[in-house]
């Protein structure tokens, strides 16, 4: 079954750091695209980063110079590492199989992160 | 930025037919944003509708068809149920692996 399982979220403070997990099974991380997609309390889906096969990554403008999309082949997982977070961050991310042409598919169950003092 | 597109809220009637529609605030979706559609349910993460404008992800019913209409991505479903009333969401690829997602569409079906 093909499946993403998300870890790392927490409660935070203003320019702190957490770094989410997203564990894969059924399919190699290292094979495909890979989102990482955010949605704040009461609002809508933002998609926030991608990671292609080749390595490749981009940001959307919001977390460029903040967040970094990674992978570990071995433990087939993707990461996405969050500096200098801030009160807007604040949201449950998703990862999610994708980033191109096929859409995104499938999605974890999310994981909240909360930036507050 | 561009902005992308799409009814804040809508309703249907049980049997009834509804088209959402995913556009830009400047310029028309054609195939090469490679729309996709996905439902939303409280507390629930999305799931995946349509891709690459019109392609059924496994498992959805026909009742969901994705298309373009006009200058704009549509989704349409047919046979309105009871548990087809959600949140909407279409997102469309805009190049340099930048994707945008639209602000959603909360369906109503009464």
């Amino acid at each position: 079954e093909v499946q993403l399982v998300e870890s790392g979220g927490g409660l935070i403070q203003p320019g702190g750091s957490l770094r989410l997990s997203c564990a894969a099974s059924g399919f190699t991380v290292s094979s495909n695209y890979m989102s990482w997609v955010r949605q704040a309390p009461g609002k809508g889906l933002e998609w926030v980063s991608v990671l292609y096969s080749g390595g490749i990554t981009y940001y959307a403008d919001s977390v460029k110079g903040r967040f970094t999309i990674s992978r570990d082949n071995s433990k087939n997982t993707l990461y996405l590492q969050m500096n200098s977070l801030r009160a807007e961050d604040t949201a449950v991310y998703y990862c999610a199989r994708g980033g191109a042409a096929q859409g995104f598919d499938p999605w974890g169950q999310g994981t909240l992160v909360t930036v507050s003092s | 930025q561009t902005v992308v597109t799409q009814e804040p809220s809508f309703s249907v009637s049980p049997g009834g037919t509804v088209t959402l529609t995913c556009g830009l605030s400047s310029g028309s979706v054609s195939t090469s944003y490679y729309p996709s559609w996905y439902q939303q349910t409280p507390g629930q993460a999305p799931r995946t509708l349509i891709y690459s404008t019109s392609t059924r992800s496994s498992g959805v019913p026909d009742r969901f068809s994705g298309s373009i209409l006009g200058n704009k991505a549509a989704l349409t479903i047919t046979g309105a149920q009871a548990d087809d009333e959600s949140d909407y969401y279409c997102v469309l690829y805009m190049g340099s692996g930048i994707w945008v997602f639209g602000g959603g569409t909360k369906l109503t079906v009464l």
